[in-house]
């Protein structure tokens, strides 16, 4: 299995960060995954941002919900995430992941993309 | 900044043994949830290196191990190579809050000397 980012690489401080993942070698109809997204700070910490279930169930990091929405689209095995008013602080390279587990408090990443480096301009 | 506390890093010979600890606390380590490890080579995405506590996945070395007490856990590293310069991190799940989250440790950085 192999997890794509596509993304714009640099947005303005305010707008919206858009990332999509695609999933290679296998579905994202999965009964015993989730799909996540990360980010790695430049300092190196990683952060976890959101996990989802392709039927829809999703947890949030609570300090970043009221500004994030996800999408998952089974039939083009892609899944996406949307951070509105994006500052310095949203600079990162951005991971999605697939996460193993049923219950979401027992879950691991088994499977990480490359990375998506996101830089936020003035 | 995270809940997960790791010493900033770590140092040894070729051969030697190091460990790197994960202090975290009741509402997480404390209270019983799976501790895994991730090892994240330069210029590299990181890679699954234990899971649920002591468990290698497949092409893992057997050098590696997990262990965990109380509100800490302990990745050790047996039989230290150069090609185990990387940072580690730690990751578990806390409870506090509404829904309870997915959190990661500071990161260790491991030199071998």
């Amino acid at each position: 299995l192999q997890l794509q980012e596509s993304g714009p690489g640099l947005v303005k401080a305010s707008e919206t960060l858009s990332l999509t993942c695609s999933v290679y070698g296998g579905s994202i109809i999965s009964y015993e995954h989730y799909w996540a997204w990360v980010r790695q700070t430049p300092g190196g910490g990683l952060e976890w941002i959101l996990s989802m279930f392709y039927s829809g169930s999703t947890y949030y990091n609570e300090s970043l919900i009221s500004r994030v929405t996800y999408s998952i689209d089974a039939s083009k095995n892609q899944f996406s995430l949307t951070l509105k008013s994006v500052t310095a602080a949203d600079a990162a390279v951005y991971y999605c992941v697939r996460v193993y587990g049923v219950a979401i408090s027992e879950t691991y990443v088994d499977t990480w993309g490359q990375g998506s480096p996101v830089t936020v301009s003035p | 900044q995270s809940v997960l506390t790791q010493p900033p890093s770590v140092s040894g010979a070729p051969g030697q043994r190091v460990t790197i600890s994960c202090t975290g606390s009741g509402s997480n380590i404390g209270e019983g949830f799976n501790v895994h490890w991730y090892q994240q080579l330069p210029g590299t995405a990181p890679k699954l290196l234990i899971y649920d506590n002591i468990n290698r996945p497949s092409g893992v070395p057997d050098r590696f191990s997990g262990s965990t007490s109380g509100t800490s856990a302990s990745l050790a590293i047996t039989g230290l190579q150069a090609e185990d310069e990387a940072v580690y991190y730690c990751q578990t799940y806390d409870s506090v809050g509404l829904t309870g989250s997915t959190v990661f440790g500071t990161g260790t950085s491991v030199t071998v000397l």
